[in-house]
């Protein structure tokens, strides 16, 4: 793999139901971010990790746990979904050794709680 | 607190210049990105301002002013590629970037 993925591309869910959102990448950066994307909102930071083995919390956290095991993995956790959690979530990594912290996002995962 | 202003939505003209303004107000301020998302698709990094003034890659180019909170991101000699959401993003210092909601940009012909 080149770059940053995420799995699944799109899921359904039924309300109540626990769900965990995984993101991978390869390039070795230390920092890893959650985001959630509504129409007319932007992106809304849910949590980060500035390295493996700590995160912290963004701005709309409630209902979402996250874990940093190792460099390259960033899995968010929704132990019981809601409908107000349909939305599409982006993972992104950055080098937070880099001047400039560029963020390279995965391609998205559309959820849908029902 | 964080605060970051850009309108909601543009339209052009094909062939046109556009002007995407984006003001901010930060607790700090390392420096401003711009990134593009198209419909369906991940943001992608554009640019990035530390320093006052223009920079220019290609035809886009993007402008900052640190003492105004103002930056804008500007596009030349459009093409319909370039509908998209244009998303400023400012970095206060703690590799924990805020974004603002985006502007949606229509390229019509």
């Amino acid at each position: 793999i080149a770059g940053i993925t995420q799995a699944p591309t799109s899921q359904i869910l039924a309300a109540g139901r626990r769900m965990t959102l995984r993101c991978t990448q390869d390039m070795r950066h230390n920092a890893m971010y959650w985001y959630r994307q509504d129409l007319g909102l932007g992106l809304r930071l849910i949590h980060y990790s500035n390295t493996a083995g700590t995160t912290g919390k963004g701005e709309v956290p409630d209902g979402y746990s996250v874990s940093r095991a190792n460099t390259d993995d960033f899995p968010l956790t929704l132990a019981s979904a809601v409908p107000s959690q349909t939305s599409v979530y982006f993972c992104a990594s950055s080098d937070s050794g880099e001047d400039t912290d560029t963020q390279y996002f995965g391609p998205g995962t559309r959820l849908t709680v029902l | 607190g964080q605060n970051i202003d850009q309108p909601t939505e543009m339209t052009a003209t094909e062939g046109a210049i556009v002007q995407i303004n984006c003001t901010y107000q930060t607790s700090g301020f390392n420096g401003l990105f711009w990134y593009q998302q198209h419909a369906g698709e991940a943001p992608t990094f554009l640019s990035y301002n530390v320093l006052d003034g223009l920079e220019e890659k290609g035809r886009f180019s993007s402008f900052l002013s640190r003492s105004k909170g103002y930056s804008y991101l500007l596009l030349k000699e459009l093409q319909m590629k370039d509908s998209a959401s244009y998303l400023c993003a400012v970095n206060p210092g703690s590799y924990i970037p805020t974004f603002g909601r985006g502007t949606s940009l229509i390229v019509h012909p």
